[in-house]
C-alpha cells in the first residue's frame, strides 16, 4: 500500500547546524511528496512539497528534493535556528485521491 | 493569507456523550477534509467531502462518524457516542479541488477530544 515512512525522533540539535529528516515512501502511481511542520500548540503547516520526480521543493532555508531512485524526499537545511524547533511531518498525497498518507512526524528541538 | 480555522481548541467530554467539532474552510475552497492524531501516533484519514457528500472515507470513519456542510462556510464532525478510544487531535483540512492531479490540503490548528 502507500505509505511514508520517516525518520524517528527527538532530534536535537545545536543553533546553526545541520538537518537532515530522512523520509521514505511506499506508493502506486506518480504521488506528491509534501513536508509539513506543527510548531507548539499550532496546526499543520505546509512547508513545501513536490509533485514529480527529482523537482525540489523549498521554503524558509528547508529544501526536499523527490527522489524516485530512492523513493526518498528528506528535509534538509543548512543552519538551523531555535525558532525551526518543531515537529516535521512527511506526507504523500497520490493522484486523484484525497486521502494524504502522514509520516509519524520527527520532534526537532534547537537548543542556542 | 486565509487560512482554516476549528473551534473549540479543546472538548473534553463523557464517554458516551455527542461532541461535534467544528471547522471552517478556507472560502474558495472545494473539497474537505477530517483527520485525526492520536497522541504520539500517525497523523490518520478520516473522511472527505465534495459537493456536499463524502468522497472518501477510511475504515476508521465508522457509523458513529457523521460530517456536514450546515451553511455556506461551516463544516462538521460528529461523533454520536463518543469512546475512550476516540481522544484524540482532530485536523479540519481544506483544498481548492483542482482538476486532476494532487490538491494541496491547508490545516486547521486542530481540537483537542478528550474522553472522561
Amino acid at each position: 500500500g502507500n505509505s511514508v515512512t520517516q525518520m524517528e525522533g527527538p532530534v536535537t540539535l545545536s543553533e546553526e547546524a545541520f538537518l537532515t529528516i530522512n523520509c521514505t515512501y511506499t506508493a502506486t502511481g506518480y504521488p506528491s511528496l509534501f513536508w509539513y511542520v506543527q510548531y507548539p500548540g499550532e496546526g499543520l503547516q505546509l512547508l513545501l512539497k513536490a509533485t514529480k520526480a527529482d523537482d525540489k521543493g523549498s521554503n524558509k532555508g528547508f529544501e526536499a528534493t523527490y527522489r524516485k531512485e530512492t523513493t526518498s524526499f528528506h528535509l534538509e537545511k543548512g543552519s538551523v535556528q531555535v525558532s525551526d524547533s518543531a515537529v516535521y511531518f512527511c506526507a504523500l498525497g497520490r493522484y486523484n485521491n484525497n486521502d494524504m498518507r502522514f509520516g509519524a512526524g520527527t520532534r526537532l528541538t534547537v537548543k542556542p | 493569507e486565509p487560512e482554516v480555522t476549528q473551534t473549540p481548541s479543546h472538548q473534553v467530554t463523557q464517554m458516551g456523550q455527542e461532541v461535534i467539532l467544528r471547522c471552517v474552510p478556507i472560502s474558495n475552497h472545494l473539497y474537505f477534509y477530517w483527520y485525526r492524531q492520536i497522541l504520539g501516533q500517525k497523523v490518520e484519514f478520516l473522511v472527505s467531502f465534495y459537493n456536499n457528500e463524502i468522497s472518501e472515507k477510511s475504515e476508521i470513519f465508522d457509523d458513529q462518524f457523521s460530517v456536514e456542510r450546515p451553511d455556506g462556510s461551516n463544516f462538521t464532525l460528529k461523533i454520536r457516542s463518543t469512546k475512550l478510544e476516540d481522544s484524540a487531535m482532530y485536523f479540519c483540512a481544506s483544498s481548492e479541488g483542482r482538476a486532476g492531479g494532487v490538491d494541496t490540503q491547508y490545516f486547521g490548528p486542530g481540537t483537542r477530544l478528550t474522553v472522561l
